[in-house]
């Protein structure tokens, strides 16, 4: 099943900050976080591990309440290169199988 | 230190026709899982494959198939192409050698296929 992402959109204005959410209903082992622009590929942000071990940029940040089994990036101090389609992907039993959710589309504003 | 690359990069098909897209994965890397993306969704996953075997599949039919060489390559083929099948198709590669899950998938730029 497919995981939930919240918002749908948000809109920004440079400097401001985001928070988007994913949640799913199966036990996951890993959550992984990606940005794509219009045209472009997914490119890896983060990913998260059961067990609290990350990988990622220094500038991004996300969470894994694996109780829960949500995940929250948080975007500090927005810049126009921020702008994308966010995506978060579950992994869950099957080894590699990523499950993608809807999408957050993210637009910061000069 | 070259990333994912694949191609072609656009292809435009008839109905019932059949095509052929590749990927050669990330340097160091020996594994390759397929997505496909239509327009507005994230990526679903189609196969993954590992030591020139299939070893996790997605909801899809039979129509989809794939091949991996033992240069870590793959090839992805859709057969009988319907309308729906229009779509970019990912490739994504990452590293097995740890043994685990939880490992950084590499995306490509993606074939856009169109089906009319």
């Amino acid at each position: 099943q497919q995981p939930v992402q919240s918002p749908q959109a948000v809109i920004l204005r440079e400097g401001e900050d985001a928070v988007i959410n994913c949640s799913s209903s199966k036990a996951l082992y890993s959550v992984h976080w990606y940005r794509q622009k219009h045209g472009e590929a997914p490119v890896f942000l983060m990913i998260l591990l059961k067990g609290g071990e990350q990988k990622g940029h220094d500038k991004i940040s996300a969470s894994f309440n694996e109780k829960k089994q949500q995940s929250s990036l948080y975007l500090t101090a927005s810049q126009l290169s921020y702008s994308g389609t966010y995506f978060c992907g579950t992994e869950a039993a099957s080894y590699g199988k990523l499950t993608f959710g809807q999408g957050t589309i993210l637009t910061v504003h000069p | 230190d070259a990333g994912v690359t694949q191609s072609p990069t656009h292809l435009i098909k008839t109905r019932g026709q059949q095509v052929t897209l590749r990927c050669s994965p990330k340097s160091g890397h020996d594994t390759v899982s397929w997505y496909q993306q239509a327009l507005g969704q994230g990526p679903q996953f189609i196969f993954q494959y590992y030591e020139e075997e299939e070893r996790q599949r997605g909801n899809f039919p039979d129509r989809f198939s794939g091949h991996q060489f033992p240069n870590y390559s793959s090839e992805l083929n859709v057969n009988a192409l319907l309308l729906g099948d229009s779509a970019l198709y990912l490739c994504a590669s990452s590293s097995s050698t740890s043994g685990r899950r939880g490992e950084t998938q590499y995306f490509g730029p993606g074939t856009r296929l169109l089906v009319l």
